[in-house]
């Protein structure tokens, strides 16, 4: 099991680029989310899926987009890259079936000039 | 609004020392109180939980005090070491929606 990963692990964007950042997991869970985590702010809920087909906005939704055609998939769109998104993104998936628990990736550090 | 405050935002330790971060919330819907431990450049990763009809749980080294009555909860690390060092995060949960409210989170030097 690589349980979620994520890929960039490291991005610099220029102003108004768009990218997207990937991230799967192989442990079958139906719930995914996508944080971004800034000094001093704790970890902020951008989107999140209860499962294949079904996504609904966190937090701060603004200026990202997701998706999820797969249970294993959930990638996440910046539309127009800007210096506010300058962060680190974190994709999570959970077991609903089983416990609240949450599994983390590594990580993708965004810097955006 | 911020759901879930976390303090003290830093926090120093000698080793073996009792590290005590604390948390308190809003929404009297939450059901579950979980404790994350992040690393440098690494993702969170759970370190214990509990739900509200338990006033403590205790995992090795680390313990939950839950006050629901006051809407508190408390993480303590025992006999803590230099391996502790890293930023903990309190966070809660309504069971219904899946959807983690974090803490701004404490970073933990513990000193040889």
């Amino acid at each position: 099991n690589a349980g979620v990963t994520q890929t960039p692990k490291f991005q610099v964007l220029k102003t108004g680029q768009s990218m997207t950042l990937q991230c799967a997991q192989d442990m079958n869970h139906e719930y995914m989310s996508w944080y971004r985590q800034d000094p001093g702010m704790g970890l902020r809920l951008i989107h999140y899926s209860v499962g294949a087909g079904i996504t609904d906005q966190g937090e701060v939704p603004n200026g990202y987009n997701v998706s999820r055609s797969t249970t294993e998939d959930f990638p996440l769109r910046l539309l127009s890259a800007a210096p506010s998104q300058t962060s680190v993104y974190f994709c999570a998936s959970t077991d609903r079936d089983r416990t609240y628990e949450q599994y983390f990736g590594p990580g993708t550090r965004l810097t955006v000039t | 609004q911020q759901q879930v405050k976390q303090s003290p935002q830093s926090l120093i330790v000698q080793k073996g020392g009792i590290s005590i971060i604390n948390c308190a919330y809003e929404n009297t819907a939450f059901d579950y109180f979980p404790w994350y431990q992040q690393f440098p450049g690494k993702g969170p990763a759970l370190l214990i939980a509990i739900r509200p009809d338990v006033s403590e749980k205790k995992e090795g080294r680390f313990t939950i005090s839950f006050n629901k009555s006051a809407k508190q909860f408390s993480l303590h690390i025992m006999d803590s070491q230099p391996g502790d060092s890293a930023t903990y995060f309190c966070a809660a949960l309504v069971g219904s929606n899946y959807k983690l409210t974090f803490g701004k989170g404490t970073l933990l030097t513990v000193n040889p």
